[in-house]
C-alpha cells in the first residue's frame, strides 16, 4: 500500500548483531503495529504504538524494542539477533474515528529477515 | 483475552465450487472480526470486516462472511471459486482496548484446482 512502507525489504544478518527495521507511514494514523509471521502461527503481535512515544508490548515482545519519535515512523530493533527471530516482519497502521469506529488495518509489504 | 481458531490449514476446491473457510473466535467482549487475504510475497489485504449491525458482511472479490454469535463463528464463503482466489486467508479478532490490536488465526492456504 502506498501509505505505508517498510525498509529494508530483505536482510540477512549474523547472530548477535543488532538490527533495526523501519516502518514509515504517510497517512497520519495514530496506531502502528509490528507483527511477525511464521508458518503455522499466523501473525503475532510484537509491539504496538498508540501515539508518539507511547508504546506497549504485544504477545511476543522478548528480544525486541521499539521507538516512535514521530507520528510517521515506527522502528523495531532486535537488540541481539538470534536464529529464532528469522521471520517475516509486517508493520500495520490503523485509525479510529468518532465513537471508536475502526477503519481496520493497512499492512506494509513486509521485511524478510534471516539471522544466520 | 481473545483468540481465533481456523479449522483446516489447507483447503482445496475445484474452480467453480463453493469456498468455505472456517473461523471460530473467543472474546470476552463483543468482537470486531476480520478476514484478510495474503498473496505470495505480499502483505495482507482486508477482505471484509464485521463491527456492528448486519451480521452478513460482503467483501471484495465476491467473498462474504456471517457473524454467528451463538456459534462464535465467522466463516468465509464464496459461491464459485476462481483460480485467482488461491492465496492464504487469515481470520482476526479485535476487542475493545486503547489500540484495539488484532489477534490472528494461523491461516488457511486455499488451493484452487482447474
Amino acid at each position: 500500500d502506498a501509505g505505508i512502507t517498510q525498509s529494508p525489504r530483505h536482510k540477512v544478518t549474523e547472530t548477535g548483531t543488532p538490527v533495526t527495521l523501519r516502518c514509515h507511514q504517510t497517512e497520519n494514523h495514530r496506531y502502528m503495529y509490528w507483527y511477525r509471521q511464521d508458518p503455522g502461527h499466523g501473525l503475532r503481535l510484537i509491539h504496538y504504538s498508540y501515539g508518539v512515544k507511547d508504546t506497549d508490548k504485544g504477545e511476543v515482545s522478548d528480544g525486541y524494542s521499539v521507538s516512535r519519535s514521530k507520528t510517521e515512523d515506527f522502528l523495531l530493533t532486535l537488540e541481539s539477533a538470534t536464529s529464532s527471530q528469522t521471520s517475516v516482519y509486517f508493520c500495520a497502521i490503523s485509525e479510529r474515528g468518532d465513537r471508536g469506529y475502526d477503519y481496520g488495518y493497512t499492512f506494509g509489504s513486509g521485511t524478510r529477515l534471516t539471522v544466520v | 483475552a481473545q483468540s481465533v481458531t481456523q479449522l483446516g490449514s489447507h483447503v482445496s476446491v475445484s474452480e467453480g465450487a463453493l469456498v468455505l473457510l472456517r473461523c471460530n473466535y473467543s472474546s470476552s467482549v463483543p468482537p470486531y472480526l476480520f478476514w484478510y487475504v495474503q498473496y505470495p510475497n505480499q502483505g495482507l489485504q482486508l477482505l471484509l470486516k464485521y463491527t456492528t449491525g448486519a451480521t452478513l458482511v460482503k467483501g471484495i472479490n465476491g467473498f462474504e462472511a456471517e457473524f454467528k454469535k451463538s456459534e462464535t463463528s465467522f466463516h468465509l464463503t464464496k459461491p464459485s471459486a476462481h483460480m485467482s482466489d488461491a492465496a492464504e486467508y487469515f481470520c482476526a479478532v479485535s476487542g475493545y482496548g486503547s489500540a484495539r490490536q488484532l489477534t490472528f488465526g494461523s491461516g488457511t492456504q486455499l488451493t484452487v484446482l482447474p
